[in-house]
């Protein structure tokens, strides 16, 4: 099985600022990789599909990267409604998928 | 616009059985494969079970293999979760997403609310 790893698990940051987020696979998943957004009591959100492409409705200031094992996300300039749970997913394979742990983006 | 209802979660003890269901509408629920996640209580996403638009594929996580089966009525629009032998870590909010995408890759965008099933130890 593939495997997903995030840096950090949590992160402490201020409006306005800029926030990156990893996620490491395993092996290599060429760009298949995408991004969700959850906030608490809320149902998982498509941000990125395929690495860097925007989900239609997702603000600009969201931005994906990276392809074989080593993927970014980027917040360009945090708003107030952006502090949530991110997660990463590999979708290599059709017959199973793996999410990351999870990065905590907090108010600091 | 796509919605998905799940329902038939709730509190049952070690071993027992329980059937989810995730009623769709709005899109060709036919033509979509479509996935169960669940997330245990303050964890994170997990993936549990996948099957294709006409049912002829069936996937299950090693987690839940031989105890779960996935199935779907595309005459009903509704997709099932039949769960047996279940066990307290199986405790989890369980959400049916579809399956999107293209050559790029695949992705979920639709997700249901979710329906909670704790099962006590």
């Amino acid at each position: 099985d593939i495997q997903m790893t995030q840096s950090p698990s949590s992160l402490s940051a201020s409006v306005g600022d800029r926030v990156t987020i990893a996620c490491r696979a395993s092996q290599s998943i060429r760009s298949y990789l995408n991004w969700y957004q959850q906030k608490p009591g809320k149902v998982p959100q498509l941000l990125i599909y395929a690495a860097s492409s925007l989900q239609s409705g997702v603000p600009s200031r969201f931005s994906g990267s990276g392809s074989g094992t080593d993927f970014t996300l980027t917040i360009s300039s945090l708003q107030p409604e952006d502090f949530a749970t991110y997660y990463c997913q590999e979708s290599y394979r059709t017959s199973s998928t793996t999410f990351g742990q999870g990065t905590r983006l907090e108010i600091k | 616009d796509v919605q998905l209802l799940e329902s038939g979660g709730g509190l049952l003890p070690s071993g027992g059985s329980l059937r989810l269901s995730c009623a769709a509408s709005g899109f060709s629920f036919s033509s979509h494969a479509i996935n169960w996640v669940r997330q245990a209580p303050g964890e994170g996403l997990e993936w549990v079970s996948a099957i294709s638009s006409d049912s002829v594929y069936k996937f299950y996580a090693d987690s839940v293999k031989g105890r779960f089966t996935i199935s779907r009525d595309n005459s009903k629009n509704t997709l099932y979760l039949q769960m047996n032998s279940l066990r307290a870590e199986d405790t989890a909010v369980y959400y049916c997403a579809t399956v999107k995408g293209d050559t790029s890759g695949w992705y979920y965008r639709d997700w249901g609310q979710g329906t909670l099933v704790t099962v006590s130890s």
